[in-house]
């Protein structure tokens, strides 16, 4: 079975630290992703990785940079956190659908972090 | 931007009926869709996946279909359990991005005993 950890389930931050969310799968998946759910807004992306070292910006990357420095890593970092940013956090990976020839594109969820920036 | 539609009221049944959830989209049709099941405080899981050029699909005590003419797709849960209780997403992907996912907000199915 994939499993999908992230480092905290919980988590409390001032505004204007710098956050760190931690993600890692252990399936060598290509694709890794970050998403923030609000209640009535559901699963936004923020961020996604194809490949070590490559992203590209998701539909709200604003006030959010990522790093993906080894294939089973992907880290969320809140540059200031701001209370805005008090949310849900998801991270996600899956297998490259060039791979799978679009056969088998599900995403593998983690527990998610559930972020208080006061 | 695609936009996923799911009724944000909760649905109430009671044990033993049929759940039926629906969600829209809009602007092009995609290449296929899926169904997750997410409990409080956890990450979604994925249930079912149907293709654009498949009508229905099932497992178990599942079935989801998916009508590109009225782009929408049904989900439904036939015999429901407490159990079954949870909020369900639906998400889309499309031929120019495989890799992309967009997601519903989900309806939560409450299943009265």
């Amino acid at each position: 079975d994939v499993k999908v950890t992230q480092s905290s389930r919980y988590l409390v931050k001032r505004t204007g630290e710098k956050v760190f969310l931690e993600c890692v799968q252990d399936m060598d998946h290509e694709n890794m992703f970050w998403y923030r759910q609000d209640p009535g807004l559901g699963l936004r992306l923020i961020y996604f990785s194809y490949d070590v070292k490559m992203k590209e910006k998701g539909d709200i990357p604003e006030g959010y940079s990522v790093s993906r420095e080894k294939k089973e890593r992907f880290s969320l970092i809140l540059e200031s956190a701001s209370t805005n940013q008090t949310s849900m956090y998801l991270c996600a990976s899956s297998l490259d659908s060039f791979l799978t020839s679009g056969r088998k594109e599900t995403q593998y969820f983690g527990p998610g972090t559930r972020l208080l920036v006061l | 931007s695609q936009k996923i539609e799911q009724n944000s009221e909760a649905l109430n049944i009671q044990e033993g009926k049929t759940a039926t959830l629906t969600c829209n989209y809009t602007n092009y049709s995609p290449a296929y869709l899926q169904w997750y099941r997410q409990d409080p405080g956890r990450g979604p899981v994925f249930l079912l996946l149907i293709r654009e050029n498949e009508k229905e699909k099932r497992k178990e005590r599942l079935k989801v279909t998916f009508d590109t003419t009225l782009k929408q797709s049904l989900f439904h849960i036939t015999a429901s359990q407490p159990a079954d209780s949870a909020t369900y997403l639906c998400a889309t992907t499309y031929v120019y991005n495989f890799n992309k996912f967009y997601f519903g907000s989900g309806t939560k199915l409450n299943v009265k005993p």
